[in-house]
């Protein structure tokens, strides 16, 4: 069965700071792979969306950027962190466009 | 611009009450609707889909949703809640303009026991 893995589940970091958060999915391949924002009462906001190795499409201009470096290994980074960076960031994956997509645990972000 | 609403932030209910959550999206081409659920400290989780055919869909623990095409809508129902339903529920759709998943606002459900 296939499985998605997101770490860390809680990170602080400082305003300035680099940021790396890795998400694997395993059990499958070619996946379309996902970085969300879920904010309260805002539902869930699409930062990234990668249908294949090195593609990455993004879909707000953000303070982060995002990789895929290989087939199930999404990586989403920023250069220097923003204290408006603070949130949860959720990892996800589909079989195709047109699919449910699957979840990870989330991280959560604050930048002091 | 499509869109995904969610009438209700916040409902609060007693246990063995009727649910109803309402989801309206706007566009007028095909549509896969989805269902998913977040329970306090988890991750979330699909409830139900549709993508085709009977638009009455069963989910799981005992939820399920009707598709309307003339209103719509995609409504979440069960018939008795409980306790352990206390949960934050999402409605998203994917339209088949764009193929991306497209969500509600979200409606956080409590239940009172």
């Amino acid at each position: 069965s296939q499985t998605i893995h997101q770490w860390p589940a809680t990170l602080v970091q400082p305003v300035g700071s680099p940021l790396s958060l890795e998400c694997t999915v395993e059990g499958t391949s070619n996946p379309n792979l996902y970085w969300y924002r879920q904010a309260a009462g805002r539902g869930l906001q699409l930062l990234f969306y990668s249908v294949g190795i090195g593609q990455i499409s993004s879909e707000v201009p953000q303070n982060l950027s995002a990789s895929r470096p290989q087939d199930r290994q999404f990586i989403l980074s920023s250069k220097k962190l923003l204290l408006s960076d603070s949130g949860f960031y959720l990892c996800a994956w589909s079989e195709g466009t047109n699919t449910e997509a699957f979840f990870g645990q989330g991280t959560r972000l604050t930048v002091v | 611009a499509q869109s995904v609403s969610q009438h209700n932030h916040h409902v609060i209910l007693s246990e063995a009450a009727s649910l109803e959550l309402g989801c309206n999206y706007s566009y007028g081409g095909t549509v896969n609707l989805f269902w998913y659920v977040q329970y306090p400290g988890q991750h979330l989780q699909l409830l139900l889909k549709y993508f085709s055919g009977d638009p009455l869909v069963k989910g799981i623990k005992g939820f399920e949703a009707e598709f309307i095409k003339s209103k719509f809508s995609f409504n979440l129902r069960k018939p008795s809640v409980q306790w352990s339903d206390t949960a934050e529920y999402f409605c998203a759709v994917i339209m088949d303009s764009n193929y991306q998943l497209i969500w509600g606002a979200g409606t956080k459900l409590i239940i009172k026991p």
